[in-house]
């Protein structure tokens, strides 16, 4: 398997809604990530998981909560979004060697989030 | 603070023509690099990526890419382009650090390419 899949695909909520997101992978990688990417603009970075630990959160409002269940999951936490939140949000998973270097992203293919 | 910089926002091609896509960093330090795909709908893939060793770095899909410390520049080559290369390309760079697993993505280039 060497597949990052994310699900739901599209998610529409209301700004009182709670709802999550899920991010799986089992190739094994011990670092994943949280991005946002608004239309025709690059991918930003929200948080990053490693080995199970919250390592990097780019000042994210607090309605976003990120966790990190096991190494092969990731969710991310809705609560009282805005619409100006309406992005496609990204996970990506790596691997790293013995000197904890990035091999480069697998992504997937993203949930596009509407709020309402 | 660092960045990266793509100069070219759009690229329109005919088929067979060469392509490059310029891609500046900002950083003192020892940098990993990557360039990144995105067909349209689909999700990001990896085309290339440089760590160490021979500057120039060959990908998938016929892609080179040419890491110029001086320059600060790693750009993205293809001799002759296909309708299918129609995308955006995103550069993308992360500090050569234990434990910073950081990428820091430029504003991406959207090439057209021309049947």
């Amino acid at each position: 398997d060497t597949e990052v899949t994310q699900t739901p695909k599209h998610l529409v909520m209301g700004m009182t809604n709670k709802k999550s997101l899920k991010c799986e992978q089992h190739m094994g990688h011990r670092a994943m990530y949280w991005y946002k990417q608004k239309a025709k603009k690059p991918p930003e970075l929200m948080f990053v998981y490693s080995y199970e630990k919250l390592s990097i959160n780019e000042s994210v409002p607090s309605r976003f909560s990120p966790e990190c269940p096991n190494s092969s999951l990731l969710n991310l936490h809705l609560h009282a979004l805005q619409p100006e939140d309406s992005a496609l949000y990204l996970c990506a998973s790596s691997q790293h060697n013995f000197l904890d270097r990035v091999y480069g992203y697998t992504f997937g293919s993203g949930t596009r989030l509407t709020v309402v | 603070a660092q960045s990266v910089s793509q100069h070219n926002h759009h690229v329109i091609l005919s088929e067979a023509a060469s392509l490059e896509l310029g891609c500046n960093y900002s950083y003192g330090g020892t940098v990993n690099l990557f360039w990144y795909v995105q067909y349209p709908g689909q999700h990001l893939q990896l085309l290339l990526k440089y760590f160490s060793g021979d500057p120039l770095v060959k990908g998938i899909k016929g892609f080179e890419a040419e890491f110029i410390k001086s320059k600060f520049s790693f750009n993205l080559r293809k001799p002759s382009v296909q309708w299918s290369d129609t995308a955006e390309y995103f550069c993308a760079v992360s500090p050569a650090t234990s434990g910073t697993y950081k990428y820091i993505f430029g504003t991406g280039t959207r090439l057209k390419v021309l049947a």
